[in-house]
């Protein structure tokens, strides 16, 4: 499977202010996604981001708020505007496997972000 | 809509006590079951895909089956390195992974 790293590991930030996440993958892949994990609780499908295209966002969750970028097939980056301690949360990125494993999804290691 | 129920939300066990998790679905034409393991602050990391009823798949003291309706994770003589957080998810027909709330173990030595 293809090896995922995130940037940062963990955040301390803010209110009010913005941290762009960046995820970079080892390989080619065309379906990258988002997610978000509050405290205690499992993950929530932010937007799916394919390379070429504008990232759909699931409902709850707007472009305004979580601007996401996929500039080609390895790396994406979501942004966390105007950030409020509702924010805090792991946020990771995710992937679909190509091949013979196309339905497996595989996990970043996370982001940690705090908002104070 | 897809919908993934996980019991029991904690499980304490002692080093070697067999027991078994649940995963219940609803899925509009399921593409997959998926097992993940999540250590605290990390990502979850992937263990099994089972696609059809009847399907089992095994790996150290974990062995995952699913029918129609449920999926379990059965863990073996459990050590305390197994202590984490277990989710399952269903991918369907949405084409959108939809995860279960997860079932905490702890294995005490």
């Amino acid at each position: 499977s293809a090896v995922i790293s995130q940037k940062p590991s963990r955040d301390i930030c803010q209110r009010g202010t913005s941290l762009t996440i960046q995820c970079q993958v080892d390989s080619q892949v065309t379906m990258m996604f988002w997610y978000r994990q509050q405290p205690g609780q499992s993950l929530t499908l932010i937007a799916t981001a394919n390379q070429g295209s504008e990232a759909t966002y699931e409902s709850g969750f707007v472009i305004d708020k979580f601007p996401i970028s996929r500039p080609n097939l390895t790396f994406s980056t979501l942004t966390v505007s105007n950030m409020s301690p509702e924010d805090s949360s792991i946020y990771l990125c995710s992937l679909r496997g190509e091949g013979t494993s196309t339905d497996t999804q595989y996990f970043g290691p996370g982001t940690r972000l705090t908002v104070l | 809509e897809d919908q993934v129920t996980q019991s029991p939300e904690a499980l304490r066990l002692q080093e070697g006590e067999s027991s078994s998790l649940n995963c219940s679905y609803t899925v509009s034409g399921l593409r997959g079951l998926f097992w993940y393991r999540q250590d605290p602050g990390k990502g979850p990391e992937f263990l099994f895909t089972l696609y059809s009823a009847g399907e089992e798949k095994e790996k150290e003291r974990l062995k995952a089956t699913l029918t129609k309706k449920e999926s379990f994770l059965h863990i073996t003589a459990p050590k305390p390195e197994d202590s984490a957080t277990y989710l399952c998810a269903v991918l369907g027909g949405s084409e959108k992974l939809v995860f279960g709330k997860g079932t905490k173990l702890t294995v005490n030595p």
